[in-house]
């Protein structure tokens, strides 16, 4: 079945640091990927998206790039801030089954 | 986008009970999702809830245990039923963004503590 692995947290940056968060994932056919992003005491909220390969998804300052080859959708921020700090999910979907996520990668950025 | 709402925000409940949560849309859609996320974890799909048909459940969930009602297409319902201190979580509707893309809506949750 589908599946996504991301790096887990906690992830602790100084502000204006470089972020990286990995997300790789298995499925079959060509699914869309997701990050979304829950921010303390608010709901789930969708980040960035891209839908086939090669897409790359931005928002925020925020890009990750589909990767079929690697089967990989890291999320990226050449400088976080500390309103950045929020727990980021990677998700794929595949058609009427739902979405399927990754266990979270819980981000604090310190000032 | 869509608009969600879920009633209620919050409870508290004893084990044995069961609870039932609402999902609200502002527009009308065909799917509609339930996921839990159980403290510390990640989302994980219960079931998808068409109106007019039985709801489709994920290995792991039955509806004895989650009953889901879906009687028109802005609304629905999931009952935790005969509760457990491991139901505890927060219990999230969606819904499908409709463009193809697999997009999906949230609502803001309902986070569920079970005494």
């Amino acid at each position: 079945g589908d599946s996504v692995t991301q790096m887990e947290g906690p992830v602790t940056l100084s502000e204006e640091a470089f972020l990286t968060i990995n997300c790789t994932y298995t499925a079959t056919g060509y699914p869309s990927l997701f990050w979304y992003v829950q921010y303390p005491g608010e709901g789930l909220q969708l980040l960035l998206k891209a839908t086939k390969a090669d897409d790359k998804g931005s928002n925020k300052g925020f890009e990750a790039t589909y990767r079929k080859e690697t089967t990989s959708f890291h999320l990226e921020k050449g400088s976080v801030q500390v309103s950045d700090s929020a727990v980021y999910f990677c998700a794929l979907g595949r058609g009427a089954d739902g979405l399927t996520f990754g266990k979270g990668t819980h981000l604090i950025i310190q000032p | 986008s869509a608009v969600i709402s879920q009633k209620p925000s919050r409870d508290i409940c004893q084990r044995g009970t069961s609870l039932t949560i609402q999902c609200q849309v502002d527009s009308q859609v065909t799917m509609m999702f339930w996921y839990r996320q159980q403290p510390g974890q990640s989302l994980t799909l219960i079931a998808t809830a068409n109106q007019g048909s039985e709801a489709t459940y994920e290995s792991g969930f039955v509806i004895d245990k989650f009953p889901i009602s879906r009687p028109n297409l802005t609304f629905s319902t999931l009952t935790v039923s005969n509760m457990s201190p491991e139901d505890s979580s927060i219990y999230l509707c969606s819904v499908d963004r409709l463009d193809s893309t697999y997009e999906q809506y949230f609502g803001p949750g309902t986070r569920l503590t079970v005494t």
